[in-house]
């Protein structure tokens, strides 16, 4: 299976910065997900994107989250203003139309200083 | 809403040996699908298993099975002959699919550390 792939693998930033992080879903899959999980704690559901909008979000996906597939590739999520609790690992994962199964990337840690 | 448990925070096991690790979830659904991640200190999410609601047979994915009983809501996973590389944390997580499939969110527990032992 090819893989998702996240980029950057660690970001570190001050507080009330904006991020964006970046990921590559497989070439044929159809719908993405992110996923956050706060060190030691499990994994949330953020958000889910279909057909070039947002299908799902999640209470933790506030005004301050946004995600977009820009260029039909890249599948991004932007924290506008971080918080000190964003710091987490966060997860892209993506599937394709029939099969059920998601498949992560690798993840970004992301610190908020 | 649904939600999943998993009771025991960790686990130890010899190398070679069998370790049977639990998962409960509550849920009003019929149709659903379960799934075991592993997460190794690599932190990589990494899918084991996974089980369709509609079947009845057992999934098995070479050492990996599950034992899935509906009815009691349970989805255990089995490890046989475990080695040094399964040691990480293990997700128990479950889906609804919908009728679009684009609302197919993973619903995680809170994971067990499992630890081989050499």
């Amino acid at each position: 299976e090819p893989e998702v792939t996240q980029t950057p693998s660690h970001q570190v930033t001050q507080m009330g910065q904006e991020v964006i992080l970046r990921c590559v879903p497989i070439s044929n899959h159809l719908y993405f997900y992110w996923y956050r999980q706060i060190l030691g704690q499990k994994v949330e559901f953020l958000v889910s994107f279909y057909n070039n909008e947002i299908s799902e979000k999640s209470e933790i996906f506030d005004d301050q989250f946004s995600v977009e597939r820009p260029d039909g590739s890249n599948f991004t999520l932007k924290i506008r203003s971080t918080k000190l609790e964003d710091s987490a690992m966060y997860f892209c994962a993506a599937r394709g139309g029939k099969a059920y199964e998601q498949y992560f990337g690798p993840g970004t840690r992301l610190t908020v200083t | 809403a649904q939600t999943v448990t998993q009771s025991q925070p960790e686990m130890s096991v010899q190398e070679a040996e069998t370790v049977t690790l639990s998962c409960t979830y509550d849920t009003s659904e019929n149709n659903y699908y379960l799934f075991w991640y592993k997460q190794p200190p690599s932190r990589q999410m990494i899918l084991v298993i996974r089980q369709e609601a509609y079947k009845q047979q057992n999934a098995t994915e070479n050492r990996f099975s599950v034992n899935f009983q509906k009815a009691a809501k349970s989805f255990s996973l089995k490890i046989s002959d475990s080695q040094l590389g399964d040691t990480a944390m293990y997700f128990c997580a479950f889906m609804k699919p919908d009728l679009t499939g684009a609302n197919s969110k993973l619903t995680f527990g809170k994971g067990i550390t499992l630890s081989v032992r050499p």
